[in-house]
């Protein structure tokens, strides 16, 4: 497996409270990603980066924000979590990117309750 | 951006029997790749399909990419225990887009 961490890897929170979700790569990978699976959507891009500070929204960007001050770690914030975002949040990292075909490789995902 | 179908949504295979799985999309895609999740794991990444028509095998896994780089295909021959989880397809546009099925979620009869 890549050398990739997530914490927490389980967390439960109440509605309105903000939330970060951290990932780490040893890999030096340029691309981030992090990705919501929710049953019967598959899984679903929030947001990516190519590098340190550049970062972009996914299809499911809503409510979400990220960071990217090292090339190592990758965060997701929300700012004030909802129930409709209780899921399981993956984070994965690439070598190529988009243009390389972007094989991705996945962390082992954060399991998140909103109450 | 395209969207990638996948069917059946489960699949309940008795132990020693062959299936197959599709993934389809709505416009011609760049690549295919397949992952497998293990339940209570992460997607993990199997292989990647490039050209048109393109067949390649994994032990009892076949994948197929089809001649208009709009459909593919997962075969497992002779279904074992370990075949449990679910996979998925991604779909890469020519836009760089990638874009995941929802999964067909496998469970063996023993």
């Amino acid at each position: 497996d890549a050398g990739i961490t997530q914490s927490p890897r389980h967390k439960v929170t109440e509605t309105g409270t903000p939330v970060t979700l951290r990932c780490h790569q040893t890999e030096n990978h340029r691309y981030m990603y992090w990705y919501r699976q929710d049953p019967g959507h598959g899984l679903r891009l929030i947001h990516y980066s190519y590098g340190v500070k550049d970062t972009d929204k996914g299809e499911v960007s809503d409510g979400y924000s990220v960071s990217r001050s090292k090339t190592e770690d990758f965060l997701l914030t929300l700012e004030s979590a909802t129930s409709s975002q209780t899921s399981v949040y993956f984070c994965a990292i690439s070598e190529e990117g988009r243009r390389g075909g972007e094989t991705q490789y996945f962390g082992p995902g954060t399991r998140l309750l909103v109450l | 951006g395209q969207q990638v179908m996948q069917i059946p949504q489960y699949q309940h295979v008795q132990e020693g029997e062959d299936f197959t799985t599709y993934c389809n999309s709505s416009t011609t895609l760049s690549n295919i790749q397949w992952y497998k999740q293990r339940p209570g794991g992460h997607p993990v990444f199997l292989i990647q399909l490039v050209k048109s028509g393109e067949v390649k095998k994994q032990k009892r896994l076949t994948f197929q990419f089809g001649e208009a780089k709009k459909n593919s295909s997962l075969h497992i021959t002779a279904t074992q225990t370990t075949d449990v989880g679910t996979y998925f397809c991604a779909g890469q546009g020519y836009d760089y887009k990638l874009s995941f099925g929802a999964g067909t979620t496998v469970t063996v009869r023993a």
